[in-house]
């Protein structure tokens, strides 16, 4: 099964732009990429997905490097509800089972 | 929409005991997933389910299962509880699969004593 890495954590000054990082070496074609998040006891919420090209919704960005080895979620001006645990995952549907990555912890400084 | 529910919220039980939890998911989402989250190990896949039929199953012993109902409702199980079973449980539902957006629930926060 295809593995993600994420850091740990990862601290961000209110209103300025964060750039969370996923690894995905081992992702196979058909694998889309997905970024969900959990606040405190909260189950997580859907954040964005894609396969090949950037994508952009109203919650964030999503940049897929070339390779599709990485990617990294952008929250272009982080606000303290901002603040929860980021996972990065990839999923085929299918018959292929979902993979979750180690989770980041996202630090909003007022 | 109502979103996904699950029942227990909270559920205390000792070592040796089985228990069964529920998830109803959003209406007209035929795939049910269910995880486990614990400190130690974040976020696993436990199993989905998909008209009935189970399509995955993740890295857990036999004591857990699941089934899911005509109506997409799903249920898992647990028997011989262990106190590493501990846990939150959560359901998630989307459209077919999990290419889809999943919506996942609250949750259900199992202790085991």
């Amino acid at each position: 099964d295809a593995k993600t890495t994420q850091p740990n954590s990862m601290e961000s000054n209110e209103e300025e732009p964060v750039h969370l990082p996923c690894n995905h070496s081992t992702i196979s074609g058909t694998d889309y990429i997905h970024w969900y998040r959990q606040l405190p006891s909260q189950g997580p919420e859907y954040v964005i997905h894609g396969l090949t090209s950037n994508v952009n919704n109203r919650m964030a960005s999503l940049a897929i490097a070339e390779d599709r080895k990485s990617s990294t979620l952008i929250l272009h001006r982080a606000t303290l509800r901002d603040a929860a645990v980021y996972y990065c995952i990839l999923g085929a549907g299918g018959y292929q089972k979902v993979t979750f990555g180690t989770g980041t912890k996202l630090q909003v400084i007022p | 929409k109502a979103g996904v529910t699950q029942t227990p919220r909270y559920l205390i039980k000792t070592r040796g005991q089985q228990v069964t939890l529920s998830c109803s998911p959003i209406s007209g989402h035929r795939s049910v997933s269910w995880y486990q989250q614990t400190p130690g190990q974040g976020l696993q896949f436990l199993f989905e389910y998909f008209s009935e039929t189970q399509r995955n199953k993740g890295n857990f012993p036999g004591r857990f299962s699941g089934r899911q109902f005509s109506n997409s409702r799903s249920e898992m199980n647990v028997s011989t509880l262990e106190l590493g079973d501990s846990a939150l449980y959560l359901c998630a539902s989307s459209l077919v699969d999990t290419t889809d957006t999943q919506y996942f629930g609250p949750g259900t926060r199992l202790t085991v004593l």
